[in-house]
C-alpha cells in the first residue's frame, strides 16, 4: 500500500531563516506530487505541483520554491521566510495517469516568528 | 467568484440528526469531485469520490448536479464522531491538482 511521510510535525523559525520541508511516498512509481498551504481557518491553498523529477509548477508568485530530486521525493524551500508564510503545509499525492483523488501527509505547522 | 464555495458553519446538529452540505463549483469543465474530512489541526483524508449517479457509504451519501454544478453529502444518524471540517474538492478539465473549498464545519452535540 502507499504512504507518505512529511516532516517535520512542528517547526518555529525566526523571520529571515531558510527553510526546508520534505515528503516522500512509498508504494507508488511516478506520482504526482502537491504541497498545498492552509492559513488559520482557510482552506488549502495549492502552492506547487509536480508531475515528474526536475519538473515543477508553480501556481502563486511567493517567497517559495519546490523540487524533485527523484521520483518520490519532493522538497518545498525558502531562503528566508517571512512572517506571512506561517501556516500548514501539506504534501499530497495522486496517481500520475488517471483522475484520481489525493492522499496528504501529516502536515508541518510552520510558525515564523 | 471563488472556484468553490462551501457554508462555513459551523452547523450544530444533535446526535442522530440527518445534515446535508452543499458545495458549489464555478467551473463547468470539473471533472472529477471529493469530499475531504478533516479533524482540527489534522490533515484532510478522503471520505468518498462523488459519482454522477449519486454514491453511497454507510451513512453517508454523495451527489452530484452538474445542471445546478453542486456536489452534495449528508449524513444520516450524526454521531459525535462525524464532528469536523468537510471540505469538498475538484478537478477541472486537464488540471493534475485538486482546488479545494475552505470547508464545512459540523458539531454534533449530544
Amino acid at each position: 500500500s502507499q504512504t507518505i511521510h512529511q516532516w517535520p510535525a512542528t517547526l518555529v523559525q525566526p523571520v529571515g531563516s531558510p527553510l526546508s520541508l520534505e515528503c516522500t511516498v512509498e508504494g507508488t512509481s511516478n506520482p504526482n506530487l502537491y504541497w498545498y498551504r492552509q492559513a488559520a481557518g482557510r482552506g488549502l491553498q495549492l502552492l506547487f505541483y509536480s508531475v515528474g523529477i526536475g519538473q515543477i509548477s508553480s501556481e502563486v508568485p511567493q517567497n517559495l520554491s519546490a523540487s524533485r530530486p527523484q521520483d518520490r521525493q519532493f522538497i518545498l524551500s525558502s531562503k528566508k521566510l517571512l512572517l506571512s508564510d506561517s501556516g500548514f503545509y501539506l504534501c499530497a499525492w495522486s496517481l500520475g495517469t488517471s483522475n484520481t483523488e489525493a492522499f496528504f501527509g501529516q502536515g508541518t505547522r510552520l510558525t515564523v516568528v | 467568484r471563488k472556484e468553490v464555495e462551501q457554508d462555513p458553519g459551523p452547523f450544530n446538529v444533535p446526535e442522530g440528526a440527518t445534515v446535508a452540505f452543499n458545495c458549489t463549483y464555478s467551473n463547468s469543465a470539473s471533472q472529477s469531485f471529493f469530499w475531504y474530512r478533516q479533524d482540527c489541526r489534522k490533515e484532510p483524508k478522503l471520505l468518498m469520490s462523488v459519482y454522477s449517479s449519486g454514491n453511497e457509504d454507510g451513512r453517508f451519501t454523495a451527489q452530484l448536479n452538474r445542471a445546478s454544478q453542486y456536489i452534495s453529502l449528508l449524513i444520516r444518524d450524526s454521531k459525535l464522531s462525524d464532528s469536523a471540517t468537510y471540505l469538498c474538492a475538484h478537478r477541472r478539465a486537464g488540471r493534475r491538482a485538486l482546488t479545494f473549498g475552505s470547508g464545512t464545519r459540523l458539531q454534533v452535540q449530544p
